[in-house]
């Protein structure tokens, strides 16, 4: 199986425990995105990798989040001191950058996502 | 800011009815906008990615249509199957505006056999 793959699955925790997701993407994809989802809503972006560099980063990320991917393949997006307001299912997606004509800036394709992380915080 | 609406919420058919999912967006400077499929707990499975520059895409029982300048793309699938009930997600790139995905809240699906 070569697509997105995250763990662990699961993660049941105390509040105020920190926790740490992995995420690696399909080999290819310079492009890696984690977005979060609650329950019954869509998707929400949290932010972006292009290589190692950390290139956006939405305001939902508190300074509790950390995100990394220190060489520009797998990602770790760790949560300290962890609330009930944090449970969610924790997304990762991958992608190539494609060069646009006309542009010169490279921008992302079409997004493959992970099975996700869901984390309930008790 | 991007806004994206899907309508409607929730839907149930019979099994073998063609049916259309709706998906809003509020500023047609997009760049691109994918349809996702999601089953319960799951992650998400692309369907189709349509480019700003297209106006459709098909795949199988699939067809997605895009009309950017009313702010509109429409998911219609043909002959449905149980095996079709999911929870349909579209979700909208902006040009020149970063590399984020504004998603809809989705359209759950059931289709009874």
């Amino acid at each position: 199986d070569t697509g997105v793959s995250q763990n662990p699955r699961h993660k049941i925790t105390k509040r105020g425990q920190n926790v740490t997701f992995r995420c690696d993407p399909i080999s290819e994809h310079n492009r890696l995105y984690w977005y979060r989802q609650t329950l019954g809503q869509g998707p929400e972006f949290l932010t972006y990798f292009q290589n190692e560099a950390q290139l956006e980063k939405s305001r939902l990320l508190s300074d509790r989040f950390s995100a990394e991917r220190p060489k520009g393949s797998f990602s770790t997006l760790e949560i300290q001191r962890t609330e009930q307001g944090d449970s969610a299912m924790y997304l990762c997606a991958s992608s190539f950058g494609v060069r646009t004509a006309g542009q010169g800036a490279l921008r992302g394709g079409e997004l493959f996502f992970g099975e996700g992380s869901r984390l309930t915080v008790l | 800011k991007q806004e994206v609406t899907q309508i409607p919420a929730a839907l149930s058919v019979p099994e073998g009815e063609n049916l259309v999912l709706n998906c809003s967006f509020t500023d047609s400077a997009i760049y691109n906008l994918q349809w996702f499929r999601q089953d319960p707990g799951k992650g998400l499975t692309s369907l189709l990615l349509i480019q700003s520059s297209q106006r459709e895409q098909t795949s199988g029982r699939l067809n997605a249509s895009l009309d950017k300048s009313s702010g509109r793309s429409t998911l219609y699938i043909a002959a449905s199957q149980p095996g079709d009930s999911a929870t349909y997600l579209c979700a909208v790139r902006l040009a020149n505006a970063g590399n984020m995905l504004t998603f809809g809240g989705g359209t759950r699906l059931m289709v009874k056999p």
